[in-house]
């Protein structure tokens, strides 16, 4: 089975700085999809990024871009010019890419501060 | 843009009692998906649903839980019996496919409460 690991329950950052929230998740598949999602105080999960493991460039979404380490198992977000709408739970999923196992794995989340 | 809608957004109810929840999905998408994130812990995956079946389930959907699609558009989890533990916020999902490509997107979630 596989696991995510968020190894930081929170972070904080001042606005217009840079932040990198950590994720690891363990996996014997070779081929999958992670993503990020952000959930605001609204409790909404919304789509923040996500990377296909089989491409080797890291994904990038205006302010929002990823460090992708196949081999190292490892999936970081970086958020640039930090804004205070960034404020919320993070959470970082995994899902396989075989048919008929769509389930997101997720984390347990890391709450990032914007301190203004 | 299209949005996936649950209702209502919140529910209070006695142990015991049967609550339905609902979601309509994005109207062209194939897959349903049902999480569920108790206070302060991670999101769990329950249950998704396709072709008018169950395609995965998880263990925490046990036979207290069944999902259905009643008509074109709406998407319900019925919970039978409900427990104190059941307290959570639920999460509807969908999706156009049911391959990894496929981007999950979430409903606003409904807040369940069982007192």
């Amino acid at each position: 089975a596989q696991t995510v690991t968020q190894s930081q329950p929170e972070m904080s950052v001042q606005e217009a700085e840079t932040v990198t929230l950590s994720c690891t998740y363990d996996t014997s598949e070779s081929d999958y999809y992670l993503f990020w999602y952000k959930q605001p105080p609204s409790r909404q999960m919304i789509l923040v990024i996500r990377q296909e493991a089989y491409k080797q460039q890291n994904a990038t979404e205006n302010r929002f871009s990823v460090n992708f380490q196949k081999a190292a198992k490892s999936f970081s977000l970086k958020i640039s010019d930090s804004q205070l709408g960034d404020a919320a739970m993070y959470f970082c999923a995994y899902r396989s890419a075989n048919f008929g196992n769509e389930k997101l794995t997720f984390g347990t989340g890391t709450r990032l501060t914007i301190i203004p | 843009e299209p949005e996936v809608t649950q209702t209502p957004s919140h529910q209070v109810t006695q142990m015991g009692q049967e609550v339905i929840l609902r979601c309509v999905p994005i109207s062209n998408h194939l897959y349903f998906y049902w999480y569920r994130q108790i206070l302060g812990q991670k999101v769990e995956f329950l249950v998704s649903f396709y072709n008018n079946e169950i395609s995965e389930k998880s263990e925490i959907f046990d036979d207290q839980f069944s999902v259905e699609r009643p008509d074109g558009s709406n998407f319900t989890l019925k919970i039978r019996s409900t427990k104190l533990e059941d307290s959570a916020m639920y999460f509807c999902a969908s999706s156009l496919a049911g391959t990894g490509e496929e981007t999950q997107y979430f409903g606003p979630g409904t807040r369940l409460l069982v007192l």
